[in-house]
């Protein structure tokens, strides 16, 4: 089955405490992409990568690092997280192309809560 | 700048009564739009989209959506509500960096 997997689904944890979402897609998608979601705000993007070693910014990137080793992996890291990062995570991929502008695939969300 | 302006925040409509959301987008270029849906606790999955040809396109779960430009809208129909449709609807523009802008987000009510 196609799937974006994000892990963990919830986290609560405390400021300046390093963490790690993962995400992984079994779709061979070149493009992967991490958005932020927030009331009355929608969905923002955070990084993309258009494919290995090269990812770049979006509309929010203070205070994440991504990386993307792997074709199917591109983690959201939160070096030291804050309150103002408390959020629902989306992780997304597509594929590029022939297949460009074709619709993302979203991950279930990662709900971080930061205290 | 690019954008999409979803003007209802909040909507509650009658189970079987039709349902209009309204999308507005501000894009320079000929837009590729989106439609998304998100149950509680889930995540987004596609109801349809607009690449280009016929303005009126059909999706999932019996919704449809017309793309307008000259009022630059892709407004989002259903002909009769189920209350299975209670969720958060989000419209969104694909830019041309292959990120999506979404709009605010709809939350529709459906009353039995």
């Amino acid at each position: 089955e196609a799937q974006v997997t994000q892990n963990p689904r919830y986290l609560i944890t405390v400021t300046g405490k390093k963490l790690t979402v993962t995400c992984s897609q079994n779709m061979n998608h070149e493009y992967m992409s991490w958005y932020r979601q927030d009331p009355g705000l929608g969905l923002r993007q955070i990084y993309y990568s258009m494919n290995v070693e090269v990812t770049d910014k979006g509309d929010v990137p203070e205070g994440y690092k991504v990386s993307r080793k792997e074709k199917r992996n591109f983690p959201l890291i939160l070096e030291s997280p804050s309150p103002n990062q408390t959020s629902l995570y989306f992780c997304a991929s597509r594929g590029t192309g022939a297949t460009s502008n074709q619709p993302q695939h979203f991950g279930d969300g990662t709900r971080l809560s930061i205290l | 700048a690019q954008s999409v302006t979803q003007p209802d925040i909040h909507i509650t409509v009658s189970e079987g009564a039709s349902l209009e959301l309204r999308c507005n987008y501000s894009y320079g270029a000929t837009p590729y739009l989106f439609w998304y849906v998100q149950s509680p606790g889930q995540g987004l999955q596609l109801l349809l989209k607009y690449f280009s040809g016929d303005t009126l396109v059909q999706g999932i779960k019996g919704f449809e959506a017309e793309f307008k430009r000259s009022q630059s809208s892709f407004n989002l129909r259903k002909p009769s509500v189920h209350w299975s449709d209670a969720a958060e609807y989000f419209c969104a523009v694909g830019a041309n960096t292959g990120k999506l802008i979404f709009g605010q987000g709809t939350t529709l009510q459906v009353k039995p």
